[in-house]
Parts: C-alpha cells; sequence; structure tokens
C-alpha cells in the first residue's frame, strides 16, 4: 500500500527566504511519479512539479524544485525566493504506475511566508 | 494542462437533502476522479468516474451515498446524497490518464451541511 509522510508542523519563513517541505514515501513498485500540490486558503488545488522514478535529473519548474533521492525514498520540495503568495498548504502525493495507479497524498505542510 | 470547472464553487444544504456537484474538463480525458477534503484533512479519493460504465468507489464509500455519473468524456457529476454535517467537505473533481500522467484538480466545491 502506498504512503506518503509529511511530519513538519506549521513553517513560518521569512520573504525571499528558501523553504524545503519534506516528503517520504513507501512503496513497492519500481515505477511510481511523485506530485506536489499546493492549496492555498481557496480550497483549489494547484499542481507545482512532478518527479518520475526513473527521471535521473530533479524537477525544476520556475522557484520550485524538487529534491529526489530514491535510495532514501525522499521527495522534498524546495521553494526558492519566497513569496507572500506562497503561504498555503503544499501536500506531497504518489502514483504507483503498476499499483492501483490511483494519486495517494500526505497530510500536508502549512507554511505562512512573513514580510 | 487542461482546464477544469466545477460547480457550484460552495454551498449550504440542509441535512437529509441532496446536492449533485458538476465537473466540466475542457478536453476529452480518459479517466476523471473524485476527492473529498474534510476540514483539516488530506484528500481522500472517493471513486474513479468511468465512461460508460459504473463508477468503480474506494473503501468506505459507496454508490447510495454518493452516486457519480459520466456520460461522456469531458464531464462528470457527483451526487452526495442524504446528507449529515459530516458530510461538510471541500468536493474537488480531477482528471488524469494514470502511469506517469500529471493529474489536474478543479477548484473545488465547499459544502456545508447545517
Amino acid at each position: 500500500a502506498q504512503k506518503i509522510t509529511q511530519t513538519q508542523p506549521g513553517m513560518f519563513v521569512q520573504e525571499k527566504e528558501a523553504v524545503t517541505l519534506d516528503c517520504t514515501y513507501d512503496t513497492s513498485d519500481q515505477s511510481y511519479g511523485l506530485f506536489w500540490y499546493k492549496q492555498p486558503s481557496s480550497g483549489e488545488m494547484i499542481f507545482l512539479i512532478y518527479q518520475g522514478s526513473y527521471d535521473e535529473q530533479n524537477a525544476t519548474e520556475g522557484r520550485y524544485s524538487l529534491n529526489f533521492q530514491k535510495a532514501r525514498k525522499s521527495a522534498n520540495l524546495v521553494i526558492s525566493a519566497s513569496q507572500l503568495g506562497d503561504s498555503a498548504m503544499y501536500f506531497c502525493a504518489m502514483r504507483e504506475v503498476y499499483g492501483n495507479n490511483r494519486l495517494a497524498f500526505g497530510k500536508g505542510n502549512q507554511v505562512v511566508v512573513i514580510p | 494542462s487542461a482546464v477544469i470547472s466545477q460547480k457550484p464553487s460552495r454551498d449550504i444544504c440542509q441535512r437529509g437533502t441532496s446536492l449533485t456537484i458538476q465537473c466540466q474538463v475542457d478536453s476529452q480525458v480518459t479517466m476523471m476522479f473524485w476527492y473529498r477534503q474534510q476540514p483539516g484533512q488530506s484528500l481522500t479519493l472517493i471513486a474513479t468516474a468511468n465512461q460508460g460504465s459504473e463508477a468503480t468507489y474506494e473503501s468506505g464509500f459507496v454508490i447510495d451515498k454518493f452516486p457519480i455519473s459520466r456520460p461522456n468524456l469531458t464531464f462528470s457529476t457527483l451526487t452526495v446524497s442524504n446528507m449529515s454535517p459530516e458530510d461538510s467537505s471541500i468536493y474537488l473533481c480531477s482528471e488524469g490518464g494514470g502511469g506517469t500522467d500529471t493529474q489536474y484538480f478543479g477548484p473545488g466545491t465547499r459544502l456545508t451541511v447545517l
């Protein structure tokens, strides 16, 4: 069964600083995808970044990068140069390609960016 | 990326009533999903909406409580039946091909049951 762990408590980060959100996962599948989503207070789920298990390079999308350490089964999200609009919940998710092929979510990390 | 819309965006309902949520995607998609997010919680998959066949429900969710329709490749509805305050949640529609495909979400429907 898939399991995604996000254990950090709510985080405060200074504007323009970088923040790292931890995510570890557990799977026996060799082929899987890792996702990060942002959920502001409005409730919408905004896709940020994707990393495939066979991708050799860490994924990057603008200010977002994913620090993928396959042997440690971790997929940490790094947000560089934080902005006030980055204040939100951040969810890590995984989909096993040959497992149940369904996206499963961690419990989320709350980030508050302070000026 | 697919653009997904949901209606209504929010609603306040009385217990015992039902609400139907609509989800529209701007392109044909293979798989559509319905998720529930209870207050302060993460997302839980309710079911996969299959075009031309019955929805596939996850453990703990049943068709009588959450009937789903998928009449074509761009549209689906979720009905929350015989509502109770415990059904107060954000309901999110999602699309994705599975495998290594990216998965996008609609803006959600914020439901409050009194």
